[in-house]
């Protein structure tokens, strides 16, 4: 089985920290993403990443950056948390076939 | 511009009775389609994929989708819903973007609850 895991499935931060979110996955895959699920407007996907050293900009990257220094990992970073990235965060990976497989997600307060 | 509409933002059941979840999509070529599920507090879990070929495509826990082009359709349906079928339901669309990569829009999401 496809394995995704999530550095933390809880996590507090104050205004202005620099968070890291970290994933990994056990598949060698090749495609690896990060989304926030906000109530209502559904998975949006903020960076992803075709390859080690390669990132790609989603639909919502403003405010995060991305590090993948090895296949099996990605990190998203919060450079200086804000209130309104209080959200859950789902990393996923794929390869060839566009299927995602999705960690537990971390659902991140800033207070 | 490609998307995925869920025109249903929450949905109640009767234990046993069918369910059919709605999803429209807007896509210019032949879309690959997915469902998804998501139980409280947890990732998202795929149910079922359509790529190509049969448009009626079976998935897990007995549910079952059918893709309908000429209504841009892909509709997630179960004869007889469990209690533990109460969770959030997304379906996706892929969008190539570069090679073998592709990214997934979704829809915003529908809430099942089941009734005893």
């Amino acid at each position: 089985d496809v394995k995704v895991t999530q550095s933390s499935r809880y996590l507090v931060k104050r205004t202005g920290e620099k968070v890291f979110l970290e994933c990994v996955q056990d598949m060698d895959h090749e495609n690896m993403f990060w989304y926030r699920q906000d109530p209502g407007l559904g998975l949006r996907l903020i960076y992803f990443s075709y390859d080690v050293k390669m990132k790609e900009k989603g639909d919502i990257p403003e405010g995060y950056s991305v590090s993948r220094e090895k296949k099996e990992r990605f990190s998203l970073i919060l450079e200086s948390a804000s209130t309104n990235q209080t959200s859950m965060y789902l990393c996923a990976s794929s390869s060839q076939g566009n299927e995602q497989y999705f960690g537990p997600g971390t659902r991140l307060t800033v207070t | 511009a490609q998307s995925v509409t869920q025109p249903d933002i929450h949905i109640t059941v009767s234990e046993g009775a069918s369910l059919e979840l709605r999803c429209n999509y807007s896509y210019g070529a032949t879309p690959y389609l997915f469902w998804y599920v998501q139980s409280p507090g947890q990732g998202l879990q795929l149910l079922l994929k359509y790529f190509s070929g049969d448009t009626l495509v079976q998935g897990i826990k007995g549910f079952e989708a059918e893709f309908k082009r000429s209504q841009s359709s892909f509709n997630l349906r179960k004869p007889s819903v469990h209690w533990s079928d109460a969770a959030e339901y997304f379906c996706a669309v892929a969008l190539r973007v570069s090679g073998n990569t592709g990214k997934l829009i979704f829809g915003q999401g529908t809430t099942l609850q089941v009734k005893p």
